[in-house]
């Protein structure tokens, strides 16, 4: 078993340019979330979704867009992109929303 | 509103001596707490969780926490720090404030260990 999946593990964006990060989980997990890491600013939660069909803000949506697109996928998309989302994002599950977060290993998107 | 608050961005102690990370959260209904580890260019993995069901929590890696509801605090301590411990810590609280769980982070803690 994979666990959680994120596709690309690397990506170079120019401003302006939009792109769709991917993440796919094989553990049957309801809820799945989206946190972007900063240095000395911890894991932020972009979005959230309690379970398949529903998406809700986290603490800095602005300029992204989910998709829940099943109970295994849940995308994330940067319109037009910008050098303050230069960031490591970090893809998460739980089974449910009070335990164990299962992590995937990042994807670093820079942005020029 | 949810949240969580770790004192000390970096944390030095040396080998064998008591580590101690600070965490105090901010939660509306009953939290869930949870400690992380995360090892340089890996996602995170958990060391320990309080779920309610008793206030001493015991972790991998000798790690343990305390939940002192009248602090609200979430303490991690070890009482004998190894090199292999360095690494950053992230306190993590989840709670339905207002319907479903929302999972929020600290801002992390990087434990150094000095031979």
């Amino acid at each position: 078993n994979a666990g959680v999946t994120q596709t690309p593990k690397f990506q170079v964006l120019k401003t302006g340019q939009s792109m769709t990060l991917q993440c796919a989980q094989d553990m049957n997990h309801n809820s799945m979330y989206w946190y972007r890491q900063d240095p000395g600013m911890g894991l932020r939660l972009i979005y959230y979704s309690a379970s398949e069909g529903t998406t809700d803000k986290g603490e800095v949506p602005n300029g992204y867009n989910v998709s829940r697109l099943n109970k295994r996928e849940f995308s994330l998309r940067l319109e037009s992109a910008a050098p303050s989302q230069t960031s490591v994002y970090f893809c998460a599950t739980t089974l449910q929303g009070n335990t164990e977060a299962f992590f995937g290993q990042g994807t670093r998107l820079t942005v020029v | 509103a949810q949240s969580v608050t770790q004192l000390g961005s970096h944390v030095s102690v040396s080998e064998g001596a008591l580590v101690l990370l600070r965490c105090n959260y901010s939660s509306s209904v009953p939290p869930y707490l949870f400690w992380y580890v995360q090892y340089p260019n890996q996602g995170l993995q958990l060391l320990l969780k309080y779920t309610s069901a008793a206030t001493l929590v015991k972790g991998i890696n000798g790690f343990e926490a305390e939940f002192k509801k009248s602090e609200t605090s979430f303490h991690l301590t070890k009482p004998s720090a190894h090199m292999s411990d360095a690494a950053e810590y992230f306190c993590a609280v989840s709670g339905r404030p207002s319907g479903t769980y929302k999972y929020i982070f600290g801002t992390g803690t990087r434990l150094k260990v000095l031979a």
